[in-house]
């Protein structure tokens, strides 16, 4: 069974506009992270945000925690083309150590 | 990426063949993964090593098994491979709770 689900599945918007997924999980964690995957290649890890961190930013994006609703958001500013692909998200499901499990994740589409 | 390598990218085989994937990394990690990944499905974790000769099994493993001799390769062999093993397999490496590094991916396919 998946730890992490992606809400939407899919979002297509315009290039210059925000884009935001959710994700919500089970299990206590102690981290919860996020992937992305272009077309026909392997995930590339984005940003890492412990159990105890609330808000972290890198870069366009910016990602936040609730572990009280067990959820968290990952918001792309200004989106360009180049960022159409698919996002995931990703938990240690309380194990503390290196076993993730990922969320079905959300397709981005950004318009030219 | 990350100095991972999975070989074969492609394979077409037959049900009941044998099928080993290889997946050779060269930054001397100490975990090393086995996800496949279908559609509606995301990411799942057939198997991982935590060290040379190390290994246990993750949330899909039935029908799969793996080795790890050298702490760089750790194989993926399918004994008698079944269409609902089609899928596109990555490996993926880490140090403990570090962030995972993938390889991009075997397509594999079984007729």
């Amino acid at each position: 069974s998946q730890q992490g689900e992606e809400d939407p599945q899919a979002l297509s918007i315009q290039e210059g506009e925000n884009a935001t997924m959710n994700c919500s999980y089970k299990t206590s964690i102690n981290n919860l992270q996020w992937y992305r995957q272009n077309s026909g290649r392997g995930l590339v890890h984005l940003i890492l945000i412990r159990s105890n961190e609330r808000e972290k930013h890198s870069g366009r994006l910016r990602v936040t925690l609730d572990t009280s609703k067990k959820s968290s958001s990952l918001l792309i500013t200004a989106s360009r083309a180049a960022d159409t692909a698919s996002y995931f998200c990703a938990t240690d499901a309380g194990t503390g150590g290196f076993k993730t499990i990922f969320g079905a994740g959300t397709r981005l589409f950004v318009k030219a | 990426d990350a100095g991972i390598t999975q070989s074969p990218r492609h394979k077409v085989t037959e049900t009941g063949t044998p099928v080993t994937l290889r997946c050779h990394q060269t930054e001397n990690h100490r975990y090393m993964y086995w996800y496949r990944q279908d559609p509606g499905h995301g990411l799942r974790l057939i198997h991982y090593s935590y060290g040379v000769k190390d290994t246990d099994k993750g949330e899909v493993s039935d029908g799969y098994s793996v080795s790890r001799s050298k702490t760089e390769d750790f194989l993926l062999t399918l004994e008698s491979a079944t269409s609902s093993q089609t899928s596109v397999y990555f490996c993926a490496i880490s140090e403990s709770d570090q962030p995972q590094h993938f390889g991009d991916g075997t397509r594999l396919s079984i007729l």
